[in-house]
Protein backbone atom coordinates (compact mmCIF):
# COMPACT_ATOMS: atom_id res chain seq x y z
CA UNK A 1 0.00 0.00 0.00
CA UNK A 2 1.30 3.44 -0.98
CA UNK A 3 0.14 6.82 0.35
CA UNK A 4 -2.90 7.20 2.75
CA UNK A 5 -5.42 4.57 2.94
CA UNK A 6 -8.95 5.17 4.12
CA UNK A 7 -11.74 2.33 4.82
CA UNK A 8 -14.66 1.56 3.89
CA UNK A 9 -15.18 3.66 0.86
CA UNK A 10 -18.44 3.55 0.96
CA UNK A 11 -20.88 3.29 4.23
CA UNK A 12 -24.27 2.98 5.16
CA UNK A 13 -25.28 3.34 9.14
CA UNK A 14 -28.50 3.94 10.40
CA UNK A 15 -29.06 6.78 13.25
CA UNK A 16 -28.55 4.38 16.22
CA UNK A 17 -25.51 2.16 14.59
CA UNK A 18 -21.85 2.62 15.84
CA UNK A 19 -19.41 2.22 12.94
CA UNK A 20 -15.85 3.07 12.82
CA UNK A 21 -13.87 4.81 9.86
CA UNK A 22 -10.42 3.75 9.82
CA UNK A 23 -7.23 5.71 7.68
CA UNK A 24 -3.64 4.57 7.71
CA UNK A 25 -0.50 6.82 6.15
CA UNK A 26 2.58 4.84 4.59
CA UNK A 27 4.36 8.00 4.08
CA UNK A 28 6.23 8.55 7.69
CA UNK A 29 4.46 11.53 8.36
CA UNK A 30 3.77 12.55 12.22
CA UNK A 31 0.54 14.82 11.35
CA UNK A 32 -2.99 13.21 10.85
CA UNK A 33 -6.13 15.07 10.28
CA UNK A 34 -9.88 14.50 9.69
CA UNK A 35 -12.12 16.47 7.28
CA UNK A 36 -15.67 16.26 6.28
CA UNK A 37 -16.51 17.51 2.94
CA UNK A 38 -20.75 17.63 2.46
CA UNK A 39 -22.27 18.36 -1.06
CA UNK A 40 -21.49 22.06 -2.70
CA UNK A 41 -19.80 23.21 0.44
CA UNK A 42 -16.49 23.60 1.42
CA UNK A 43 -13.72 21.17 3.10
CA UNK A 44 -14.64 21.50 7.05
CA UNK A 45 -11.42 20.68 9.42
CA UNK A 46 -12.56 18.34 12.18
CA UNK A 47 -9.94 16.52 14.12
CA UNK A 48 -6.28 17.59 13.68
CA UNK A 49 -3.25 14.64 15.47
CA UNK A 50 0.08 15.99 15.73
CA UNK A 51 2.76 12.64 17.25
CA UNK A 52 -0.48 11.15 18.51
CA UNK A 53 -1.40 13.81 20.16
CA UNK A 54 -4.83 15.93 19.42
CA UNK A 55 -3.92 19.64 18.77
CA UNK A 56 -6.81 20.79 17.70
CA UNK A 57 -11.18 19.73 17.70
CA UNK A 58 -12.83 22.25 15.76
CA UNK A 59 -16.55 22.01 17.59
CA UNK A 60 -17.52 18.97 16.32
CA UNK A 61 -20.20 16.92 18.12
CA UNK A 62 -19.63 14.34 20.63
CA UNK A 63 -21.25 11.68 18.39
CA UNK A 64 -17.78 12.00 16.05
CA UNK A 65 -14.68 10.51 18.47
CA UNK A 66 -11.67 10.48 17.11
CA UNK A 67 -8.80 7.80 17.75
CA UNK A 68 -5.00 8.13 16.87
CA UNK A 69 -3.30 4.74 18.12
CA UNK A 70 -0.09 6.00 16.31
CA UNK A 71 1.44 8.20 13.96
CA UNK A 72 0.08 5.53 11.38
CA UNK A 73 -3.07 5.16 11.80
CA UNK A 74 -6.65 7.36 12.41
CA UNK A 75 -9.91 6.33 13.69
CA UNK A 76 -13.44 8.26 13.48
CA UNK A 77 -15.93 6.46 15.41
CA UNK A 78 -19.17 7.19 14.82
CA UNK A 79 -22.49 7.00 17.11
CA UNK A 80 -26.08 7.68 16.98
CA UNK A 81 -25.44 10.27 14.12
CA UNK A 82 -28.23 11.93 11.89
CA UNK A 83 -29.16 12.25 8.58
CA UNK A 84 -27.11 15.74 7.99
CA UNK A 85 -23.57 13.97 8.99
CA UNK A 86 -23.91 12.26 5.50
CA UNK A 87 -21.07 13.46 3.52
CA UNK A 88 -17.08 12.65 1.77
CA UNK A 89 -14.75 11.98 5.43
CA UNK A 90 -11.59 12.68 4.45
CA UNK A 91 -7.88 11.77 5.82
CA UNK A 92 -5.10 13.54 5.17
CA UNK A 93 -1.26 13.40 6.56
CA UNK A 94 1.65 15.34 6.70
CA UNK A 95 4.61 15.91 7.62
CA UNK A 96 5.92 18.26 10.41
CA UNK A 97 4.90 20.48 13.16
CA UNK A 98 3.38 22.77 10.71
CA UNK A 99 0.69 21.91 8.11
CA UNK A 100 2.86 22.37 4.85
CA UNK A 101 1.58 19.96 2.20
CA UNK A 102 -1.46 17.33 2.84
CA UNK A 103 -1.69 14.64 1.53
CA UNK A 104 -5.55 13.16 1.48
CA UNK A 105 -6.80 9.35 1.28
CA UNK A 106 -9.73 8.66 -1.10
CA UNK A 107 -12.17 9.55 1.69
CA UNK A 108 -15.27 7.01 2.94
CA UNK A 109 -18.83 7.99 1.17
CA UNK A 110 -21.34 7.78 3.81
CA UNK A 111 -24.31 7.85 4.06
CA UNK A 112 -26.78 8.20 7.28
CA UNK A 113 -30.87 6.50 6.81
CA UNK B 1 -13.02 38.26 5.59
CA UNK B 2 -12.19 35.06 5.03
CA UNK B 3 -8.91 33.71 5.80
CA UNK B 4 -8.77 31.95 1.65
CA UNK B 5 -11.11 32.98 -1.09
CA UNK B 6 -11.77 31.90 -4.48
CA UNK B 7 -13.96 32.79 -7.11
CA UNK B 8 -16.41 29.72 -7.26
CA UNK B 9 -16.69 29.99 -11.03
CA UNK B 10 -17.55 27.98 -13.33
CA UNK B 11 -14.83 29.07 -15.08
CA UNK B 12 -14.90 27.58 -18.50
CA UNK B 13 -11.74 27.67 -21.26
CA UNK B 14 -11.66 26.36 -24.74
CA UNK B 15 -9.27 23.19 -25.19
CA UNK B 16 -5.22 25.13 -25.54
CA UNK B 17 -6.15 28.17 -23.50
CA UNK B 18 -4.88 29.02 -20.41
CA UNK B 19 -6.91 29.06 -17.08
CA UNK B 20 -6.41 30.89 -14.73
CA UNK B 21 -6.89 30.65 -11.18
CA UNK B 22 -6.85 33.11 -8.65
CA UNK B 23 -7.13 33.22 -4.66
CA UNK B 24 -6.72 36.31 -1.95
CA UNK B 25 -5.46 35.83 1.61
CA UNK B 26 -5.83 37.34 4.73
CA UNK B 27 -3.22 38.32 7.33
CA UNK B 28 -4.10 35.28 9.31
CA UNK B 29 -1.92 32.69 6.99
CA UNK B 30 1.42 32.07 6.87
CA UNK B 31 3.52 32.24 4.04
CA UNK B 32 2.78 28.67 2.63
CA UNK B 33 0.23 28.27 -0.16
CA UNK B 34 -0.84 24.98 -1.76
CA UNK B 35 -3.26 24.31 -5.33
CA UNK B 36 -5.06 21.37 -4.86
CA UNK B 37 -7.11 19.51 -7.73
CA UNK B 38 -10.50 17.50 -7.02
CA UNK B 39 -12.43 15.64 -9.71
CA UNK B 40 -15.82 15.19 -9.04
CA UNK B 41 -16.48 12.66 -6.31
CA UNK B 42 -12.78 12.30 -5.33
CA UNK B 43 -10.70 13.48 -2.86
CA UNK B 44 -8.35 16.42 -3.42
CA UNK B 45 -4.86 15.90 -5.20
CA UNK B 46 -2.42 18.23 -3.71
CA UNK B 47 -0.69 19.37 -7.67
CA UNK B 48 1.33 23.00 -6.78
CA UNK B 49 2.86 24.07 -3.37
CA UNK B 50 4.58 27.77 -3.56
CA UNK B 51 6.61 29.45 -0.94
CA UNK B 52 8.15 32.33 -2.27
CA UNK B 53 7.44 35.63 -3.91
CA UNK B 54 7.37 35.06 -7.93
CA UNK B 55 6.53 32.05 -9.95
CA UNK B 56 6.66 28.60 -9.82
CA UNK B 57 6.67 26.60 -12.58
CA UNK B 58 5.73 22.74 -13.27
CA UNK B 59 4.94 21.58 -16.49
CA UNK B 60 1.61 23.16 -17.54
CA UNK B 61 0.86 24.57 -14.50
CA UNK B 62 2.67 27.81 -12.79
CA UNK B 63 1.69 29.20 -9.51
CA UNK B 64 2.22 32.76 -8.66
CA UNK B 65 2.09 34.43 -5.36
CA UNK B 66 2.27 37.97 -4.50
CA UNK B 67 2.62 38.40 -1.07
CA UNK B 68 2.43 42.56 -1.13
CA UNK B 69 -1.29 42.16 -2.87
CA UNK B 70 -1.80 38.58 -1.09
CA UNK B 71 -3.31 36.60 -3.69
CA UNK B 72 -1.71 33.20 -5.05
CA UNK B 73 -2.75 32.53 -8.44
CA UNK B 74 -2.50 29.01 -10.68
CA UNK B 75 -1.98 29.30 -14.32
CA UNK B 76 -2.85 25.84 -16.41
CA UNK B 77 -1.21 26.36 -19.85
CA UNK B 78 -2.56 24.00 -23.40
CA UNK B 79 -6.00 23.53 -20.50
CA UNK B 80 -7.06 20.35 -21.51
CA UNK B 81 -10.61 18.36 -21.25
CA UNK B 82 -8.81 16.32 -18.22
CA UNK B 83 -7.88 19.47 -16.67
CA UNK B 84 -11.77 20.00 -15.87
CA UNK B 85 -11.93 19.46 -11.90
CA UNK B 86 -12.56 21.88 -9.32
CA UNK B 87 -9.29 23.35 -7.77
CA UNK B 88 -9.14 24.12 -4.07
CA UNK B 89 -6.28 26.94 -2.81
CA UNK B 90 -5.00 26.32 0.66
CA UNK B 91 -2.92 28.49 3.00
CA UNK B 92 -0.98 27.51 5.93
CA UNK B 93 -2.51 28.46 9.03
CA UNK B 94 -0.26 30.79 11.17
CA UNK B 95 0.51 28.86 14.25
CA UNK B 96 -1.53 25.79 13.61
CA UNK B 97 -0.98 22.28 12.01
CA UNK B 98 -3.28 22.80 9.59
CA UNK B 99 -4.69 24.51 6.63
CA UNK B 100 -7.30 27.29 5.24
CA UNK B 101 -8.99 26.08 2.08
CA UNK B 102 -10.42 28.14 0.00
CA UNK B 103 -14.36 27.00 -1.53
CA UNK B 104 -12.90 25.95 -4.76
CA UNK B 105 -13.06 27.09 -8.10
CA UNK B 106 -14.72 24.99 -10.65
CA UNK B 107 -13.15 24.56 -14.03
CA UNK B 108 -14.23 23.35 -17.22
CA UNK B 109 -12.39 22.68 -20.34
CA UNK B 110 -14.35 22.76 -23.40
CA UNK B 111 -13.24 20.48 -26.04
Amino acid sequence: ETGVTQTPRHLVMGMTNKKSLKCEQHLGHNAMYWYKQSAKKPLELMFVYSLEERVENNSVPSRFSPECPNSSHLFLHLHTLQPEDSALYLCASSQGRQGYEQYFGPGTRLTVT
Amino acid sequence: QKEVEQNSGPLSVPEGAIASLNCTYSDRVSQSFFWYRQYSGKSPELIMSIYSNGDKEDGRFTAQLNKASQYVSLLIRDSQPSDSATYLCAAEKTGANNLFFGTGTRLTVIP
